[in-house]
């Protein structure tokens, strides 16, 4: 069965960091592009930033690039995403997602994590 | 960057009816078209995946088409289960982007 757990969300004051890690099980991680999805209170999804298979290649939404870094650890399984200099507009649940193929092309999200909610407040 | 404009952002509808969901891209994305469903406090659920693959286990009322630049999510008879949001997402590259929701309400 696939598992996808998110942790490291909690409150953070802006301008802080925060790091963000997904721990993946079910399915072979190293073959799948992974990514974060993040949806604000009350708000739709937003794709925020993806990693291919191999972690050489990463994609990033103009709203995070500069400030957000995705990677990954696939001999640990391991999604992260290292959140730098947060505004109040990044507070949302973040989720990782699977991608639905191992082939090396943009996919649909075939798995999520429960997500874990990030909060940016003084 | 190609943006997902989907229509329309509340539907109300009755169980048994047939309801439609339109996404339109801003411009060519072939078949790299998804469809989610979300529930409240829930993480979004792959429903069809490349504008008409039916995802496993996804009930067959479900269903997925496309005319050029606009696509569409059909769910043929509603079930009282069907009440939620529902999101379209481009992959024709990595630069992902979701429609902006079709909330689903009883009537």
């Amino acid at each position: 069965e696939v598992q996808l757990l998110e942790s490291g969300g909690g409150l953070v004051q802006p301008g802080g960091s925060l790091r963000l890690s997904c721990a993946a099980s079910g399915f072979t991680f190293s073959s799948y592009a992974m990514s974060w999805v993040r949806q604000a209170p009350g708000k739709g999804l937003e794709w925020v930033s993806s990693i291919a298979s191999s972690g050489r290649n990463t994609y990033y939404a103009d709203s995070v690039k500069g400030r957000f870094t995705i990677s990954r650890d696939n001999s640990k399984n391991t999604l992260y995403f290292q959140m730098n200099s947060l505004r109040g507009e990044d507070t949302a649940v973040y989720y990782c997602a699977k991608d639905g193929t191992s082939a090396v092309k943009p996919a649909a999200l075939d798995y999520w994590g429960q997500g874990t909610l990030v909060t940016v407040s003084s | 960057d190609i943006q997902m404009t989907q229509s329309p952002s509340t539907l109300s509808a009755s169980v048994g009816d047939k309801v439609t969901i339109t996404c339109r891209a801003s411009q060519s994305i072939s078949r790299w078209l998804a469809w989610y469903q979300q529930k409240p406090g829930k993480a979004p659920k792959l429903l069809i995946y490349d504008v008409s693959s039916l995802e496993s286990g996804v009930p067959s009322r479900f269903s997925g088409s496309a005319s050029g630049t606009e696509f569409t999510l059909t769910i043929s008879s509603l079930q009282p289960d069907d009440f939620a949001t529902y999101y379209c997402q481009q992959f024709n590259t990595y630069l992902y982007t979701f429609g902006q929701g079709t909330k689903l309400e009883i009537k």
